[in-house]
């Protein structure tokens, strides 16, 4: 009932064209949708963020899209760059119950210059 | 030191020994977490702390105690793990408020622990 599904585990694209990182849950209560970025020998960090309120948000290249009834969200990365190679992870949360996010299992992207 | 810290980065441990993480936020927040972060799974929460008081143990085995003396510092005491505990232990930290919020967790870098 809490898993949030990731695919695909990785993902090679050319620099200037598109990633797209899809997932999937179950939970309907869950009212927060972050996605975070890792690079290696980092922490993760908060890259964007949705609620379900919303079917998109655009944070410069980076686009969340997010559909309700399908109980998807996905990650759009616009004309991806070879800094933006790092994995990548959705997660999940119920506002009201505390800020415990459920994350899924990342997706390792690698742009090629 | 700005954001959160972890110490040590490394740490390679035996079965039978006792060891533990620290991690150190300094950003003022009031709620802190544990994660494990293994190879083959998706980001564990282990241990949530709200204003130093333990608000989730998510089902950790007792081999792993945590503390949190203050709202700035988070421990993990380790004691008798098992080779499957080798894995990025990651802390982290935000700002909670009353009635549930969408505040950001600002993660440290993580102490990567093997178990021999």
């Amino acid at each position: 009932q809490q898993q949030v599904k990731q695919s695909p585990q990785s993902l090679i694209v050319q620099k200037g064209g598109i990633s797209i990182i899809n997932c999937a849950y179950e939970n309907t209560a869950f009212d927060y949708f972050p996605w975070y970025q890792q690079f290696p020998g980092k922490g993760p960090a908060l890259l964007i963020a949705i609620r379900p309120d919303v079917s998109e948000k655009k944070e410069g290249r980076f686009t969340i899209s997010f559909n309700k009834s399908a109980k998807q969200f996905s990650l759009h990365i616009m004309d991806s760059q070879p800094g933006d190679s790092a994995t990548y992870f959705c997660a999940a949360s119920i506002r009201a119950a505390g800020n415990k996010l459920t994350f899924g299992g990342g997706t390792r992207v690698l742009v090629k210059p | 030191e700005t954001g959160v810290t972890q110490t040590p980065r490394h740490l390679v441990m035996g079965m039978t020994n006792k060891k533990s993480l620290k991690c150190e936020q300094h950003l003022g927040h009031n709620a802190m977490y544990w994660y494990k972060q293994s190879a083959k799974k998706p980001l564990e929460l282990m241990f949530v702390y709200n204003f130093k008081e333990q608000t989730e143990n998510n089902s950790v085995p007792s081999r792993f105690s945590p503390e949190c003396p203050n709202s700035s510092h988070l421990f993990l005491h380790l004691h008798t793990l098992q080779p499957e505990d080798s894995a990025l232990y990651l802390c982290a930290s935000s700002q909670e408020g009353p009635g549930g919020s969408y505040h950001e967790q600002y993660f440290g870098p993580g102490t990567r622990l093997t178990v021999t």
